[in-house]
């Protein structure tokens, strides 16, 4: 079946302007996951969606970052006023919920580059 | 809170020969194990995963890795490496409980497999 998808693949901006990244995870599953990749600091979480509790946001860096989840399934994040040190990779993954359900499902990243 | 140390950043290696990629990992409460990969423009994609029962772990491409609870390490082993192992490894912790199942990340070794 279809896998996690993201889009844009690649996206350049700004410095200063907002961008949208879009995240449609697999089917069904209800946990999605929002994590950055960047040279200086490695694979960091950034927010996590259970359903429809209230997303934990502890990863984000600052108050310039958000994300939502709409109808349990896609979700966007979206950066304001974006700065060179937000360029990145930004990852998201989706998980079913259960006993045994551990295994999150990555998609291929957005790649964004604040010039 | 986890962290993660993955100590060799690169490991250069000729093909037929055996690798270690060193993970350790400190953390307050029990945590699932897990070794991601990431091939050359590719996303993430689970390689193994230590959740209960036997400590050591293999893989279906012939890598395995042991948990071992004392030294708080859990190092990916491959007895025979060869060119397709060229990748990025990660290695991750989750918390059992709580938590949502966030990942927290190594900061990557890069395994580059040599003729």
């Amino acid at each position: 079946g279809a896998g996690v998808s993201q889009s844009p693949s690649n996206k350049v901006t700004e410095k200063g302007k907002d961008v949208e990244l879009r995240c449609d995870p697999i089917s069904g599953h209800t946990a999605l996951y929002w994590y950055r990749q960047s040279l200086g600091q490695g694979l960091e979480f950034l927010i996590y969606f259970q359903g429809n509790s209230a997303p934990d946001k502890s990863g984000l860096p600052s108050d310039r970052f958000s994300a939502e989840r709409t109808g349990g399934s896609v979700s966007t994040l979206t950066i304001q006023r974006t700065q060179q040190e937000d360029s990145a990779v930004y990852l998201c993954a989706s998980r079913q919920t259960g006993l045994d359900a551990y295994e999150q499902y990555f998609g291929p990243g957005t790649r964004l580059t604040v010039t | 809170a986890q962290s993660v140390t993955q100590l060799d950043s690169q490991v250069p290696v000729f093909e037929e020969a055996p690798v270690e990629l060193r993970c350790n990992y400190s953390s307050s409460v029990s945590v699932y194990l897990f070794w991601y990969v990431q091939y050359p423009n590719q996303g993430l994609q689970l390689l193994l995963k230590y959740l209960s029962g036997s400590t050591l772990v293999e893989s279906i491409n012939g890598f395995e890795a042991e948990f071992n609870k004392s030294q708080t390490s859990f190092h990916l082993r491959k007895p025979s490496v060869h060119i397709s192992d060229t990748a990025e490894y990660f290695c991750a912790v989750s918390p059992i409980t709580g938590g949502g199942n966030k990942l927290t990340f190594g900061t990557g070794t890069q395994l580059k497999v040599e003729l």
